[in-house]
């Protein structure tokens, strides 16, 4: 079964250092999104990437944070300068298109980023 | 006020017991809906997708209300491997890439 992968599966990285999380989105899905969680509370929305191009972008999305596909099958996910509250799960998910039927979005099995 | 509110749980269960899950949405552009599923710092998966009239997967049934705003998940014979947060998911349309709107979920867990 198509899966989801992410690298790496534990991030741990000084206050203000960048970072890069990598994820290989499943082969025929056109649309990718990055999700994040804090320990303990709801998943959050990050981005949706569709063609190249953002196509929608949470409050939290800042400037520190910045996607990119820099080939035909990593979509990678850029934090600039970490801070501490930048820990959380980061899941990266992908679908073949959201659609109206309600098709499934798969998700990879995250990656945990410890700023300290 | 938060956009997918759900029972704040947790609710602790024997195996075989029968348990329902609640869930409310605010935003009445909500098209689809779901039911996921995360066990312990994994990814969440879906369990089912939630339709307007109802579905039923095995020992799950969910409903939804849209007049009321309102889903639900009804677990039968509940088992020891039905131990997991359930997250309530609603998706946008209307300008939204179809992201995804989660609840905080709710745990459960079953006991011998």
């Amino acid at each position: 079964e198509p899966e989801v992968t992410q690298t790496p599966s534990h991030q741990v990285t000084q206050m203000g250092q960048e970072v890069i999380l990598r994820c290989v989105p499943i082969s025929n899905h056109l649309y990718f999104y990055w999700y994040r969680q804090i320990l303990g509370q709801k998943v959050e929305f990050l981005v949706s990437f569709y063609n190249n191009e953002i196509s929608e972008k949470s409050e939290i999305f800042d400037d520190q944070f910045s996607v990119e596909r820099p080939d035909g099958s990593n979509f990678t996910l850029k934090i600039r300068s970490t801070k501490l509250e930048d820990s959380a799960m980061y899941f990266c998910a992908s679908i073949t298109t959201p659609g109206p039927i309600g098709n499934e979005q798969f998700f990879g099995p995250g990656t945990r980023l410890t700023v300290l | 006020r938060k956009e997918v509110e759900q029972d704040p749980g947790p609710f602790n269960v024997p195996e075989g017991a029968t348990v329902a899950f609640n869930c409310t949405y605010s935003n009445s552009a909500s098209q689809s809906f779901f039911w996921y599923r995360q066990d312990c710092r994994k990814e969440p998966k879906l369990l089912m997708s939630v339709y307007s009239s109802g579905n039923e997967d095995g020992r799950f049934t969910a409903q939804l209300n849209r007049a009321s705003q309102y889903i639900s998940l009804l677990i039968r014979d509940s088992k020891l491997s039905d131990s997991a947060t359930y997250l309530c998911v609603v998706r946008l349309y209307g300008g939204s890439q179809g992201n995804l709107i989660f609840g905080k979920g709710t745990k459960l867990s079953v006991k011998p």
